[in-house]
């Protein structure tokens, strides 16, 4: 089945130092690929996203690239802020029935100290 | 536009009690998701609804749990009898369903306690 598989947490780092959260998918067919962020106490929202290999999706300083040949979406930030200190989900939209339905990888913890 | 919409935010029951878990949809949304939140298994996804019909709820955990959408704009997750181990946060989400790359819009959450 489909599956997403994320690095463990927390990831501890200083502001403005260089991030990236991996991830690995295995899934049938061609799906799209998610960065949702959890801020505490709220629900997920989307951080970026990509569609077809190749494809960098960006969205607040933060990237990831469609590697279909790895089968990898890494998140990057090149400069982390204490803000950005969440939960990061990596996940994948995939049509099995007709419909999309989301699965997520479990999370990884940023925290950013100053 | 109001965001998906879940009540309450916060319940704490005694175990043996039913409850009864809210959620409204973004207006125009047709895909309507129930997922749980637990530090021990992550975000799970518990049922899924397409134009107001169950699609797939191969993640609802046991019998106890059951799900409804009467109309487009309004979900219930029953919980009935609960237990302690159904304290977890659990989130609604919608979408529009379409092509690729649909993105999902999460509600924040209510946080279940059963004591």
């Amino acid at each position: 089945g489909n599956s997403v598989t994320q690095m463990e947490g927390p990831v501890t780092l200083s502001e403005e130092a260089f991030l990236t959260i991996n991830c690995t998918y295995t899934a049938t067919g061609y799906p799209s690929l998610f960065w949702y962020v959890q801020y505490p106490g709220e629900g997920l929202q989307l951080l970026l996203k990509a569609t077809k290999a190749d494809d960098k999706g960006s969205n607040k300083g933060f990237e990831a690239t469609y590697r279909k040949e790895t089968t990898s979406f890494h998140l990057e930030k090149g400069s982390v802020q204490v803000s950005d200190s969440a939960v990061y989900f990596c996940a994948l939209s995939a049509s099995n029935t007709g419909f999309q339905k989301l699965v997520f990888g479990t999370g990884t913890r940023l925290l950013v100290s100053p | 536009d109001a965001g998906v919409i879940q009540s309450p935010r916060h319940e704490v029951t005694e175990m043996g009690q039913e409850v009864t878990l809210r959620c409204k949809p973004i207006s125009g949304h047709n895909s309507l998701f129930w997922y749980r939140q637990t530090m021990m298994r992550g975000l799970e996804l518990l049922i899924y609804f397409n134009n107001n019909v169950p699609i797939d709820d191969s993640g609802m955990p046991e019998d106890r749990f059951s799900a409804k959408m009467p109309n487009a704009s309004f979900s219930t997750l029953k919980i009935q009898p609960s237990e302690p181990r159904d304290s977890a946060v659990y989130f609604c989400a919608s979408s529009r369903t379409g092509g690729e790359g649909t993105e999902a819009f999460f509600g924040q959450g209510t946080r279940l306690t059963v004591v």
